[in-house]
């Protein structure tokens, strides 16, 4: 059964850091590209970040470019998204996603429950 | 990217069809054949629904379906079920370096 669990979220004000963490279980974890995904309160989704199953390829939705760093590592079948520059506007739930296949685009088949980051004063 | 463009609500009946529609641009929706449907009930992690435009993952039931024209891709649901309200969002690939757009989401009620 494939499983996907995140970590890391919480309360974090203007400009500071969080590190977010997705333990990947039941699959052949390199063999997929993973995203994180958020949504914001009441709002639609919006894709944050993208990475191929190797690594080698990395992509970033414009609104978190140059703030926001995704990694995995393939030994702890475990995906990260390391946060910085924290707005008010990242608040939102923020989801890991499996791609269907090796690299990003074809559609996310499971997600986990979701983590929680809240950027406020 | 702009996000794909969704009506905000459809409503049916038990038993009835509703059909949602997701247009987009000729550089995502109509480009690219990977067109996925989602379902999210409140409170809860979304469930990939249809794939590649009109594919079913294993446990989806056979009333949904999808179908694409043009820059428009749309998702029937038949034989309406209390359990089908819920809100659906639409994402197709954009072969850009943003690889995903989602639609605006639609609210499908069950009267």
């Amino acid at each position: 059964e494939v499983q996907l669990l995140e970590s890391g979220g919480g309360l974090v004000q203007p400009g500071g850091s969080l590190r977010l963490s997705c333990a990947a279980s039941g699959f052949t974890f390199s063999n997929y590209a993973m995203s994180w995904v958020r949504q914001a309160p009441g709002k639609g989704l919006e894709w944050v970040s993208g990475i191929s199953g190797s690594g080698g390829n990395i992509q970033y939705a414009g609104s978190v470019k140059g703030r926001f760093t995704i990694s995995r590592d393939n030994s702890k079948n475990t995906l990260f998204l390391q946060m910085s520059s924290l707005r008010v506007g990242d608040t939102a739930v923020y989801y890991c996603a499996k791609d269907l296949r090796f690299s990003s685009g074809y559609g996310f088949d499971y997600w986990g429950q979701g983590d929680l980051v809240t950027v406020s004063s | 990217q702009s996000a794909l463009t969704q009506p905000p609500s459809a409503s049916g009946s038990p038993g009835q069809s509703v059909t949602i529609s997701c247009t987009g641009l000729i550089s995502d929706v109509g480009a690219y054949n990977y067109v996925s449907w989602y379902q999210q009930h409140p409170g809860k992690a979304p469930k990939l629904m249809i794939y590649e435009i009109s594919k079913r993952p294993s446990g989806v039931p056979h009333r949904f379906s999808g179908s694409k024209s043009g820059n428009t891709a749309s998702l029937t649901v038949s034989g309406l079920q209390a359990e089908d309200e819920a809100d659906y969002y639409c994402s197709s690939d954009t072969g850009s370096n943003n690889p995903y757009v989602f639609g605006t989401g639609t609210k499908v009620t069950v009267l």
